[in-house]
């Protein structure tokens, strides 16, 4: 089976700018997270859906931090403006509708300067 | 709130010989416990989990964990490492239906020749 699938990669921004995250799950699972990961520290949970409803978002910075998932599959993590701190690896993960483990994908590495 | 703690940010083992990853967890109720590996650059492979049953989990890659609840520890083992071990390792917790996971902050593994 095709694992979680993020783009892209390797982001570099200027602070103030804005930027987007896409990630695409495991296909039929319809539990999906972003989690931040800081350089250092284990990732931290920001947002997570249950098919296209947000399930929790309570550690999202939403000032800042947008995340949809409008037809229940893929979404997308957009942070606008950026700061310094915002410079971390973000990771999607994904997992079935009845719990279990989680998959992750292989992250975007964002760097703001 | 549910937390997790791994007291060695950084372990050094020679290859052949055994290794003990420790982690202890904070949880009210009954926890699911997962080890994560991490390789540079990667995203998180799942390594094993417990939801219940036989409190010793077997794992790939020869790794295994035991769950103590008196202890509240599910500490990860290997009798003998393999140069390829060298990764960063994550324990984390699930909430009751492991839909959430909280991740301790890792312990950085290096292999010596």
């Amino acid at each position: 089976e095709a694992g979680v699938a993020q783009s892209p990669r390797y982001k570099i921004i200027e602070k103030r700018q804005s930027v987007a995250f896409w990630c695409n799950p495991i296909s039929g699972h319809a539990t999906l997270y972003w989690y931040q990961q800081i350089l250092g520290q284990g990732p931290k949970l920001l947002i997570q859906f249950q098919n296209n409803g947000v399930v929790d978002d309570s550690q999202l910075p939403k000032d800042r931090f947008s995340a949809e998932r409008l037809k229940g599959v893929d979404s997308t993590l957009k942070i606008q403006p950026a700061k310094l701190e915002d410079s971390a690896v973000y990771l999607c993960a994904s997992s079935p509708a009845g719990g279990g483990a989680l998959h992750f994908g292989n992250g975007t590495r964002l760097t703001v300067t | 709130a549910q937390s997790v703690t791994q007291p060695d940010i950084h372990i050094t083992v020679s290859e052949g010989a055994s290794l003990e990853l420790r982690c202890n967890y904070s949880y009210g109720a009954t926890p699911y416990l997962f080890w994560y590996v991490q390789s540079p650059g990667q995203g998180l492979q799942l390594l094993l989990k417990y939801f219940s049953g036989d409190t010793l989990v077997q794992g790939i890659k020869g790794f295994e964990a035991e769950f103590k609840r008196s202890q509240s520890s599910f500490n990860l083992r290997k009798p003998s490492v393999h140069w390829s071990d060298a990764a960063e390792y994550f324990c984390a917790v699930g909430s009751g239906s492991a839909r959430q996971l909280t991740f301790g902050s890792g312990t950085q593994l290096t292999v010596l020749p």
